[in-house]
């Protein structure tokens, strides 16, 4: 069964820009989650998405967004990029929306604003 | 407020050794679920175990070892004769109910194996 999938696997951008990161779960996996990983503030969740719907959201402000879609791959946007939104960007699948199972993680995307 | 705090942000060790990774957590939630990941230089977060909190049965699993105490809020991971392939950063994380069972994690470990 292939893991975790994320594209673009690295990605530089200039302040205000957006971006848009992607997310494959594993397959037959509904839920994927959202984190931002940085030398400061560690590893932050920002949001779970199951079945298109967004389930839970992390304190992050409104620049940060995101969808699913029927197939359970997810998209992540970030506008107005600032230069604290470099940070490694991981994306998490599991089988339910639920407690019980863990997260599987991808290889993240690396973002760096200039 | 840090709800998992790993105290230890650095170690360094020399192969064989045996080394313990602490974790101590803050919740209120009765039903709750906790987890270790290992993050090496790849950046992917590889799970290790997951606990809920009604099951403190201790768990080894090769040379790894989990001692979790809801008396002390604790959660340790033990790597017994530590290699160089252990080298990495271990996050312990918690998941409860009242935020959504989103993974919140503790600032990390960074564990240095030498030959």
């Amino acid at each position: 069964k292939a893991g975790v999938t994320q594209t673009p696997r690295y990605l530089i951008k200039t302040r205000g820009q957006q971006v848009t990161l992607s997310c494959s779960p594993i397959s037959g996996h509904r839920s994927v989650s959202w984190y931002q990983q940085t030398p400061g503030q560690g590893l932050q969740f920002l949001f779970e998405y199951f079945s298109e719907t967004q389930r839970n959201k992390g304190n992050f402000p409104g620049r940060f967004s995101g969808r699913q879609f029927s197939n359970s791959r997810s998209e992540m946007n970030v506008s107005t990029l600032e230069l604290g939104d470099s940070a490694l960007y991981l994306c998490a699948s599991k089988s339910t929306s639920g407690s019980f199972h863990e997260q599987f993680f991808g290889p993240g995307t690396r973002l760096t604003v200039l | 407020a840090q709800k998992v705090t790993q105290a230890q942000t650095e170690i360094s060790v020399v192969e064989k050794e045996d080394v313990t990774l602490d974790c101590v957590y803050e919740t209120r939630d009765t039903t709750y679920y906790l987890f270790w990941y290992k993050q090496p230089p790849s950046g992917e977060l590889v799970f290790l175990i997951r606990r809920n909190s009604f099951d403190e049965q201790n768990e080894i699993s090769g040379r790894y070892s989990w001692n979790f105490q809801k008396s002390t809020s604790s959660f340790n991971f033990t790597i017994t004769a530590s290699q160089v392939v252990d080298s990495a950063v271990y996050f312990c994380a918690l998941s409860e109910a009242n935020s959504g069972y989103a993974l919140n994690f503790g600032k990390g470990t960074s564990l240095l194996v030498t030959p």
